[in-house]
């Protein structure tokens, strides 16, 4: 059974960069699916980021296509969230997850979930 | 963008009954090609991740409960939760994948009444 861990630092300074990182077993990041990333804000509901297919092409979410960049390193099976220039608007719980494809290579529903982790953004 | 609005915002129903959640999204989500619902809902209890529970709008997830079920088509979409159990309490969100950027509903609070 495939599992997500999310890490990175908790807090970030605002106009820094935030670097989170999810770290995959049970599965080859390599052998399929779209892997992504949502985010909560606290007490709010759930913000779509971004996807990375196994394949490398990437999509964002165009409310923050300029700050964003997901990437893959099928080596560590992990993927990475960079997301530049926060603000007190991107504090919020950072969520994983691994995204059903059906045939033709759609990018589906989210089937599997990281437990989150929280970040801050603060000086 | 494609906004899913969720209807009630919360709800509180006895045990045993049956709960009701809406979804509604602002353009149609049925691919006629393939005469599916991109939808997908999600049960998030708290200090938890979400949970899938239902996908192509009435496919419910292996081990989800038959409590559950998913119906609509279009732009009008239904959660129903039979025989409401204690374990039931949680925040219930949809989610269209039809088209980027994928968008959820704001959520739905059920609780025990």
């Amino acid at each position: 059974q495939v599992q997500l861990q999310e890490s990175g630092p908790g807090l970030v300074k605002p106009w820094e960069t935030l670097s989170l990182t999810c770290s995959v077993s049970g599965y080859s990041i390599s052998s399929g699916y779209y892997w992504d990333w949502v985010r909560q804000p606290p007490g709010r509901g759930l913000e779509w980021i971004g996807s990375i297919y196994h394949s490398g092409s990437t999509y964002y979410n165009p409310s923050l296509n300029s700050r964003v960049t997901i990437s893959i390193e099928t080596s560590k099976n992990q993927f990475s969230l960079k997301l530049i220039s926060v603000t007190a608007a991107d504090a919020a719980l950072y969520y994983c997850a691994r995204v059903a494809v059906s045939s033709g290579g759609s990018h589906n529903w989210f089937d599997s979930w990281g437990q989150g982790t929280r970040v801050t953004v603060s000086s | 963008d494609i906004v899913m609005t969720q209807s009630p915002d919360s709800l509180a129903v006895s045990l045993g009954e049956r709960a009701t959640i809406n979804c509604k999204s602002s353009q149609s989500i049925l691919y006629r090609s393939n005469n599916k619902n991109y939808l997908g809902w999600y049960q998030q209890k708290p200090g938890q991740p979400p949970k899938l529970l239902i996908y192509w709008a009435s496919t419910r997830e292996s081990g989800v409960p038959d409590r559950f079920s998913g119906s609509g088509s279009g732009t009008d979409f239904t959660l129903t939760i039979s025989n409401l159990q204690a374990e039931d309490v949680a925040v219930y969100y949809c989610q269209q994948y039809y088209s980027t950027p994928y968008t959820f509903g704001q959520g739905t609070k059920l609780e025990i009444k």
